[in-house]
């Protein structure tokens, strides 16, 4: 069965901080891979997205993405965090080409942005 | 707005009644989407439907809950008996697949808070 695991369950930055946030996926065919974020009182919006191609994708806000195949992991990534990224962050997987397209989430980072 | 919409937003019941739920997807999006999210983890996957029809319900679907897209188009989620245990964020998501210009990606609403006291 397909799974996500997000490590960091709750990172505290000061703006203009690096982040990153670590997703790894378990699952041996072709995924694709997904960044949600949850600003607060606001719905699941999607931040980038992972089908095929160039590992390396960038999203809205400034955030990108690497998928590395052989760690199953696609890591979340922004050079400078502003106070308004304050959020929290899920990654998903589905599987490529599966009937389905159900999104697995992983269990989500809460990323407090200090001003 | 054309996003997805849900309603209510908030429903708080007893014990052991029943309760509905109602999501508006993207309007020419073929394919809804039910997912439960409770505090402190990630939205699990409940059900799906492309078009009117239901192709696959979750474990976590047990009997007292049924969904509906009658027209395939707006979705009901009906839990019927509710327990403490149903109390969670109910979201809907839809998305178009296939076609000329599918898209995929899965856009939510805003989802519907149930609490059962």
């Amino acid at each position: 069965a397909q799974s996500v695991s997000q490590h960091n369950h709750h990172v505290i930055l000061s703006e203009a901080a690096s982040l990153e946030l670590g997703c790894n996926y378990s699952y041996g065919g072709t995924v694709n891979l997904f960044w949600y974020v949850q600003y607060p009182g606001q719905h699941l919006q999607l931040l980038l997205k992972y089908f095929s191609g160039d590992p390396l994708v960038k999203g809205i806000k400034g955030f990108e993405a690497e998928f590395i195949k052989s760690k199953f992991s696609f890591n979340l990534r922004k050079p400078s965090v502003q106070w308004s990224d304050t959020a929290e962050y899920f990654c998903a997987v589905n599987a490529y080409g599966g009937a389905t397209n159900k999104l697995i989430f992983g269990t989500g980072t809460l990323l407090a942005v200090q001003p | 707005d054309t996003g997805v919409s849900q309603n209510p937003r908030h429903k708080i019941t007893k014990r052991g009644q029943n309760v509905t739920f109602r999501c508006d997807p993207i309007s020419e999006h073929n394919r809804l989407y039910w997912y439960r999210q409770t505090l402190g983890q990630g939205p699990e996957f409940l059900t799906y439907f492309q078009n009117e029809a239901q192709l696959e319900k979750s474990r976590l679907l047990s009997d007292r809950f049924s969904a509906e897209r009658p027209k395939g188009s707006f979705s009901t989620l009906e839990i019927q008996r509710t327990e403490q245990g149903d109390s969670a964020m109910y979201l809907c998501a839809s998305s178009l697949w296939g076609g000329a210009s599918p898209t995929y990606e899965q856009y939510f609403g805003p989802g519907t808070r149930l609490t059962v006291t």
